[in-house]
């Protein structure tokens, strides 16, 4: 079972250009989330969705975008990389809300 | 808005003595909580959760968890501490049945001493 995929692991963008994190879950979860993490503010919720189709924007939404065409995959972009968007970001994913989040491996973004 | 404190950045144990890591939370309704666990370099790893029922939760690695309403706390404690416990420990909520964000507390840094 690979759970949460995601790819790629590291990352150096320069200051302006764009890029697309993929996270992709063979669990048939409903719920998929992206998280970034910073050091002393734990994880802070960027945008999540409930279903193919239904995405909401979570606590740090400016920069980003998402989309949920399929059950499995929800891919975060970034529109025009800052430098404050360094960061560690995790997917995670879970069947509802009674059930724990299963996290992908994170992908670190260093933006120059 | 729902949120989360962990009031302690680090705690400090010596190896099989009890730890205990602290969590208040904040939520309107029932909350949903949780622990998770991070290694360094490593993803989030779920523990435990309280959904209902009995305030006493068990979860993975032998570590426990108990609710407490009046105090809106879920401490996570660990009656024996293993070196192999140390590591990045985070609790989590939401409020209950269809809220879907679930919101983090910035983590406690548990170092067992052999």
């Amino acid at each position: 079972n690979a759970g949460v995929t995601q790819t790629p692991k590291f990352q150096v963008l320069k200051t302006g250009q764009s890029m697309t994190l993929q996270c992709a879950q063979d669990m048939n979860h409903e719920y998929m989330s992206w998280y970034r993490q910073d050091p002393g503010m734990g994880l802070r919720l960027i945008h999540y969705s409930v279903g193919a189709g239904i995405t909401d924007q979570g606590e740090v939404p400016n920069g980003y975008n998402v989309s949920r065409s399929t059950t499995e995959d929800f891919p975060l972009r970034l529109l025009s990389a800052a430098p404050s968007q360094t960061s560690v970001y995790f997917c995670a994913s879970r069947l509802s809300e009674n059930y724990g989040y299963t996290f992908g491996s994170g992908t670190r973004l260093t933006v120059v | 808005a729902q949120s989360v404190a962990q009031p302690e950045d680090q705690v400090n144990v010596a190896e099989g003595n009890p730890l205990t890591v602290k969590c208040t939370y904040s939520v309107s309704g029932n909350p949903y909580l949780f622990w998770y666990v991070q290694y360094p370099n490593r993803g989030l790893q779920f523990l435990l959760k309280y959904i209902t029922g009995d305030n006493l939760v068990k979860g993975s690695y032998g570590f426990e968890a108990e609710f407490n309403k009046s105090q809106t706390s879920f401490h996570l404690k660990k009656p024996s501490a293993l070196v192999s416990d140390s590591a990045l420990y985070f609790c989590a909520v939401n409020s209950g049945a269809g809220s879907y964000q679930l919101t983090f507390g910035k983590g406690t840094k548990l170092s067992v001493i052999p």
